[in-house]
């Protein structure tokens, strides 16, 4: 069984088009975050959602958008795809970090390699 | 802020080597900490973590020790194998204000292990 899932795995597609980036969890976590990982590795956190709620927002361009329709899903939708757009995003879902639960794992999809031509 | 810093990469071990990756942070209050390991062409996943100072993580045959008064938790292993080849992050979970709490990465260590 699955913990997070992503679709697609892999996305080549050319600037300028709008895309989305489906995750889904089945872990009954409360909380689920987009990050972003580039050609050296380098993790950055995106977004955070906890119970539908977007709590983060790290100083991502508007054209980024993530919709979650219920706890368990968090999609990413991007508009007008720039060349410096094109990376691994991961999916990952956790129980919120709270001062009673500061050691909580988080759980990461397999990532989404986009490409932008 | 909060923040991790670990020694940057790439490593290149030879297999049966001992391997060390130094991890040192900066958080507000007492947070906890954890290695996080991700295979090529995979997502991250929880190696091992601790929650207090003292504690030793450990899994794989990797270990870590928190240590408060050096605030290092720096990963250990006695003997690698190629499949141990992987990127490591460490990171910690600590008060980030505004009644918040969030998991700060560090910039993650390549290491190539060799037969």
């Amino acid at each position: 069984d699955t913990a997070v899932s992503q679709t697609p795995k892999y996305l080549v597609t050319q600037m300028g088009n709008d895309k989305s980036i489906k995750c889904e969890q089945n872990l009954g976590h409360d909380t689920m975050y987009w990050y972003k990982q580039d050609s050296k590795k380098f993790l950055k956190i995106m977004f955070s959602y906890n119970n539908k709620e977007l709590i983060i927002n790290e100083t991502v361009p508007n054209r980024f958008s993530p919709k979650s329709p219920d706890k368990a899903h968090l999609n990413l939708h991007i508009n007008s795809l720039e060349l410096g757009d094109s990376a691994v995003y991961f999916c990952a879902s956790s129980q919120p970090f709270t001062s009673m639960r500061v050691n909580s794992t988080q759980y990461f999809g397999p990532g989404t390699r986009l490409t932008v031509l | 802020g909060n923040s991790v810093t670990q020694m940057e990469g790439p490593v290149t071990l030879s297999e049966e080597a001992f391997l060390t990756i130094n991890c040192t942070y900066t958080a507000t209050g007492y947070p906890s900490l954890f290695w996080y390991v991700q295979y090529p062409g995979e997502g991250l996943q929880l190696l091992l973590k601790a929650t207090k100072a003292d504690d030793k993580g450990s899994n794989k045959g990797f270990e870590a020790t928190y240590r408060k008064e050096t605030t290092s938790f720096h990963l250990e292993k006695g003997s690698v194998q190629v499949s141990d080849s992987a990127v490591y992050f460490c990171a910690l979970t600590a008060y980030s204000g505004a009644g918040s709490y969030q998991l700060t990465f560090g910039k993650g260590t390549k290491l190539s292990v060799i037969p």
